[in-house]
């Protein structure tokens, strides 16, 4: 069974340039996750899809972060304009319904400078 | 409410036994556990639910007191591979919307 795929794996930007990162979940998960993990801290969620509905974006920046998840599968989060503090990894997981287990991709690391 | 987990890191050498707690100050649903390795991404160990029971595989084990909203991860007989830092997640819905604790390192050698 294929992973959780995240792309890219390392991107370097300037603030106030805009970024983007692709998930594609597990076959069949129909909840998919974003989270940023600032070195040394746990991961912070972000936003919750269920299939194409979001769940949770409580702690989403929304005046800067976006994400969408279009027909239910792939996902896509978008920062812009960036800060120096999003500097981060980000990572997608999914689950088969919202109270099983995570699988989590390898994540973007995103620098920004 | 982040979750609070202690201790912050711990040294084994191997085969020693290693608890590791976290506890809420809100009620809770369910408790989840993972391991993260160094540059790699979070790995499921295993999910506590109100009213369930004690999990474990291998040599890992938890628990969960619901009333006392803490769980404690066992680790037995340590191995090498145990290295890595542990973080309970905690959820007080059951929509699977986790709230991660800043994470306990875990180092164990040979």
């Amino acid at each position: 069974e294929a992973g959780v795929a995240q792309s890219p794996r390392y991107k370097i930007i300037e603030k106030r340039q805009s970024v983007a990162f692709w998930c594609n979940p597990i076959s069949g998960h129909a909840t998919l996750y974003w989270y940023q993990q600032i070195l040394g801290q746990g991961p912070k969620l972000l936003i919750q899809f269920q299939n194409n509905g979001v769940v949770d974006d409580s702690q989403l920046p929304k005046d800067r972060f976006s994400a969408e998840r279009l027909k239910g599968v792939d996902s896509t989060l978008k920062i812009q304009p960036a800060k120096l503090e999003d500097s981060a990894v980000y990572l997608c997981a999914s689950s088969q319904s919202g109270i099983l287990e995570q699988y989590f991709g390898p994540g973007t690391r995103l620098t920004v400078t | 409410q982040q979750p609070v987990q202690s201790p912050q890191a711990v040294i084994l050498r191997e085969g020693e036994d290693a608890v590791i707690n976290c506890s809420s100050s809100k009620a809770l649903y369910s408790v989840h556990w993972y391991r993260q390795k160094h540059g790699e991404a979070p790995v499921f160990l295993m999910i506590l639910l109100k009213g369930g029971e004690q999990k474990g595989h291998d040599k890992i084990s938890a628990s969960f007191n619901e009333k006392k909203q803490q769980s404690s991860l066992y680790l037995t007989a340590s191995q090498l591979s145990y290295s890595g830092t542990y973080f309970c997640g905690t959820e007080g819905g059951s929509q699977g919307n986790l709230i991660f604790g800043k994470g306990t390192k875990l180092s164990v050698k040979p």
